[in-house]
């Protein structure tokens, strides 16, 4: 089955800086890939997701990119805020199975 | 956007009791509902899929008839804690999976999940 890593497991970054999270995967039939946000005591929101036909994708402050022949993908957050510190985690998946999720990565914006 | 409601919030029970969770997919029919637990600073652990009108498939190691899934219609499906222990306290959430739609598969979305509490 699949197999989802997750670097690094705690990152903190100063205001205004970007943060960078890695995602390593295991299963190159894999086509679908995305980042969930969690806050404390809440669900994981869907923030940004990368299909295997596209190398990069941008949503304003965010950005995923894939490099599917290393089997590797990663989450960019430029200008951070406060409101970014959460638990960030990847997944990956195949057509329509089930999600394998990273171990997670909780982010710190440091005022 | 998509929107999937998890009730209740918060439960705590004494152990023994049976608690039921519901997880409703607001504006959009769900065919695929998935239920997770979630210990504290780990990721989700999938426990079981939930299909409309059939029986759920259930993860190695998670026993059926303690955590029994109902998904009777395609916008509601229930996970049932039968006799619950405090072991069995943890944070449990649903997700639904938004129809395949022109081919392409597409997103899941979380509930805000459900803090359960035996005492």
């Amino acid at each position: 089955g699949e197999n989802v890593e997750q670097h690094p497991s705690t990152l903190s970054v100063q205001e205004g800086d970007s943060a960078v999270i890695k995602c390593t995967y295991s299963d190159s039939a894999s086509n679908y890939f995305p980042w969930y946000k969690q806050e404390l005591g809440k669900g994981p929101q869907l923030i940004i997701d990368i299909r295997s036909n596209v190398g990069e994708k941008k949503d304003q402050r965010i950005a995923v990119t894939l490099n599917k022949t290393a089997k590797h993908f990663s989450l960019h957050i430029t200008e951070t805020q406060p409101e970014d510190s959460a638990v960030y985690f990847c997944a990956a998946r195949f057509g329509n199975e089930k999600l394998t999720f990273g171990t997670g990565t909780r982010l710190t914006i440091i005022p | 956007g998509a929107v999937v409601s998890q009730h209740p919030s918060w439960v705590i029970c004494k152990s023994g009791t049976s608690v039921k969770i519901e997880c409703r997919s607001l504006d959009f029919q769900a065919t695929t509902m998935f239920w997770y637990r979630q210990f504290p600073k780990q990721s989700l652990m999938l426990m079981a899929t939930s299909n409309e009108g059939s029986k759920a498939t259930y993860e190695q190691g998670v026993e059926k008839d303690k955590f029994l899934i109902n998904h009777a219609s395609l916008t509601l499906s229930t996970l049932t804690v039968t006799s619950a222990h405090p072991e069995d306290s943890s944070f449990y959430i649903c997700s639904a999976r938004i129809p395949r739609t022109g081919g392409v598969n597409q997103p899941q979305h979380f509930g805000d999940g459900t803090r359960l509490s035996i005492l």
